[in-house]
């Protein structure tokens, strides 16, 4: 069945920079964008950018230009994320997730990585 | 704080109807038909429950429905059953170069 599996969690320090991965199975990985939707403890959904896994081209939300880094192995199916110069806001679960059926929605979702941000 | 703007809390009791809006602009909500609707149990992932104003994905209940006038989308939840109490996220395609946004969230409990 189609599913993302992503990379367990993460602690790091104020300033460092974290990269979680999404690997993709049961469909053709270069088919469908990835996009990346976080939610801090607590709040509602936030999307990051999104990447085509065929192309690398990607496309980041305002607010994480410049600190964002979305990028793809195809040879492993496996998408990444990498946020640098981390604060203690940036603590939350990250999820990558896929439209694989066309939808303008995002019908496929990974189960989360928990980055905690803390000195 | 959120650019789509959701209620924090609604409830109902078993059968019962209720509606959930979301309002934004005539960048997002107003100028599209790509809003979508999320279903989330603690601890879990997303689920997808409507996309584009008022469709369905295979397996979703008939009971969730959804619509929208303007700038505001609506998610009706008919017959309302327990496994339904959980937060629900609208979304919609925006002309910004952030190009999704998601609103706050609503809690649902079903008394």
């Amino acid at each position: 069945q189609v599913q993302l599996v992503q990379s367990g969690a993460e602690v790091k320090k104020p300033g460092a920079s974290v990269k979680v991965s999404c690997k993709a199975s049961g469909y053709t990985f270069t088919s469908y964008d990835i996009n990346w939707v976080r939610q801090a403890t607590g709040q509602g959904l936030e999307w990051m950018g999104w990447m085509n896994p065929n192309s690398g081209n990607t496309g980041y939300a305002q607010k994480f230009q410049g600190r964002v880094t979305m990028t793809r192995n195809t040879s492993i199916s496996t998408a990444y994320m990498e946020l640098s110069s981390l604060r203690s806001e940036d603590t939350a679960v990250y999820y990558c997730a896929v439209d694989t059926a066309m939808l303008d929605a995002f019908d496929i979702w990974g189960q989360g990585t928990m980055v905690t941000v803390s000195s | 704080q959120s650019a789509l703007t959701q209620p924090a809390s609604v409830s109902g009791s078993p059968g019962q109807s209720i509606t959930i809006s979301c309002t934004g602009t005539s960048s997002d909500v107003g100028g599209y038909n790509y809003v979508s609707w999320y279903q989330q149990h603690p601890g879990k992932a997303p689920k997808l429950m409507i996309y584009d104003v008022s469709n369905r994905p295979s397996g979703v209940s008939n009971r969730f429905s959804g619509s929208k006038s303007g700038n505001t989308a609506s998610l009706t939840i008919s017959g309302l059953q327990a496994e339904d109490e959980a937060d629900y996220y609208c979304s919609s395609y925006t002309s910004s170069s952030t190009l999704e946004v998601f609103g706050g969230g609503t809690k649902l409990t079903v008394l």
